[in-house]
């Protein structure tokens, strides 16, 4: 059974930094692209981040470029999304999600999410 | 950046009718790269149709995608009342981005 469970959230002050992370379960983590989703409060679902399965490669939308950096650990099975220069409107529950084809690679949908875990910038 | 529009904004209908949602794209999508997902409160968005067509893993044959290009419909053949949900569209051929959503409710 694949399980992704986030970890991570909490409340923290414009300006700072954050950590998620995303353990996962269940079937051969590194073969796959990894993704973060993330909800702001009364909102829709934004894309925020992905890493390759195949390569290193990762993508950001331009929002939190520079500012976010995705990592994956397949020792471990573990995803991860350093936040930093954290801002009010990056609030939001955020989502860990499996690619859900190999083949597809990073242009793939999301075949399995997490609970998610909520990040809250607030002074 | 393609940009998803869905429509309409919220859907009320009853037990057992027909729902028809739809999400057109702002330029056309490659190899009809759309998804389907539903969102309940406190949980996580689910997988419903991947490929514009294709079902999921464990996905009732009452849901249904269609189109290409730019025009892309989700049907739900007869609601059950455990359907009523938000729903969203994702397009995964150039880069990522979701519509803001269709939300269907009980009338």
């Amino acid at each position: 059974e694949v399980q992704l469970l986030e970890s991570g959230g909490g409340l923290v002050q414009p300006g700072g930094s954050l950590r998620l992370s995303c353990a996962a379960s269940g079937f051969t983590f590194s073969i796959y692209a990894m993704n973060w989703v993330r909800q702001a409060p009364g909102k829709g679902l934004e894309w925020v981040s992905s890493f390759s399965g195949s390569d290193d490669g990762t993508y950001y939308v331009d929002s939190v470029k520079g500012r976010f950096t995705i990592s994956r650990d397949n020792s471990k099975n573990t995803l991860y999304l350093q936040m930093s220069s954290l801002r009010a409107e990056d609030t939001a529950v955020y989502y860990c999600a499996k690619a859900g084809s190999v083949f597809l690679g990073e242009l793939s949908s999301f075949d399995y999410w997490g609970q998610g875990t909520l990040v809250t910038v607030s002074s | 950046e393609i940009v998803l529009t869905q429509s309409p904004g919220t859907l009320s209908l009853s037990p057992g009718e027909r729902a028809t949602l739809s999400c057109r794209a702002s330029q056309s999508v490659s190899s009809r790269s759309l998804a389907w997902y539903q969102h309940k409160p406190g949980q996580p968005p689910r997988l419903l149709i991947y490929g514009a067509s294709s079902r999921a893993t464990g996905i009732p044959d009452r849901f249904s995608g269609s189109g290409s290009g730019t025009d892309f419909t989700l049907t739900i053949s007869r609601l059950e009342p455990e359907d009523f949900a938000v729903f969203y569209c994702h397009q995964y051929g150039s880069s990522h981005s979701f519509g803001q959503g269709t939300k269907l409710e009980i009338k």
